[in-house]
């Protein structure tokens, strides 16, 4: 089965500066999606970025950006430029080609310190 | 906003009844998908429907069901309900089969069990 690992449970960054947060996941197959998706304060589960497995160039999102490193398994996003807004819960998703079920890892709660 | 449309924002129930959660997909997408956030299970999928029919079962008890109508509303539907079904309960929408595409939640439904 499928799983994807957030080792860190909290991270806090100074505004306007850059953090990355960092993801793993373990899978058999070759092809399939990644995503990260923001949770704020009001719960709601807000899709920051997302990439496929089959993209050599790494997806990038305005301020956001990952490093995909498909041989290592690895998954991190970067916030360039951090702000009040940021600060929210952040999950690392995992999807199959044709399987239809999102795998979360248990998520990096992301402090934006003044 | 991500067009996807959930009722009730907050639901209080008593062990033992049932209650009924709907969700209204974004203009267009075929695909519904019934996540439950828990504190201590995280991020569970539920199930899955594409264009009226079930598509995949996730961690879904029997206790619980779901449907998907012909105007692609969904419902879930919970009964006998236990103190450990509290929990956000999201909906999520998606334009294909195999959600490929962007897969946007809506903005859950709280259910508290006393």
């Amino acid at each position: 089965a499928q799983t994807v690992t957030q080792s860190q449970p909290e991270m806090s960054v100074q505004e306007a500066e850059t953090v990355t947060l960092s993801c793993t996941y373990d899978t058999s197959e070759s092809d399939y999606y990644l995503f990260w998706y923001k949770q704020p304060p009001s719960r709601q589960m807000i899709l920051v970025i997302r990439q496929e497995a089959y993209k050599q160039q790494n997806a990038t999102e305005n301020r956001f950006s990952v490093n995909f490193q498909k041989a290592a398994k690895s998954f991190s996003l970067k916030i360039s430029d951090s702000q009040l807004g940021d600060a929210a819960m952040y999950f690392c998703a995992y999807k199959d080609f044709g399987n239809e079920k999102l795998t979360f890892g248990t998520g990096t709660r992301l402090t934006i310190i003044p | 906003d991500s067009g996807v449309t959930q009722t009730p924002k907050h639901l209080i129930t008593a062990t033992g009844q049932r209650v009924t959660l709907r969700c209204s997909p974004r203009s267009g997408d075929l695909s519904v998908y019934w996540y439950q956030q828990s504190l201590d299970q995280g991020l569970q999928f539920l199930i899955q429907y594409y264009n009226g029919e079930e598509r995949a079962k996730g961690n879904i008890l029997e206790r619980f069901s779901a449907q998907q109508f012909p105007d692609l509303h969904s419902e879930l539907n919970l009964s006998s309900l236990e103190l450990g079904d509290s929990a956000l309960y999201f909906c999520a929408s998606s334009i294909s089969r195999d959600g490929g595409n962007t897969i946007y939640f809506g903005e859950g439904s709280w259910l508290t069990v006393v």
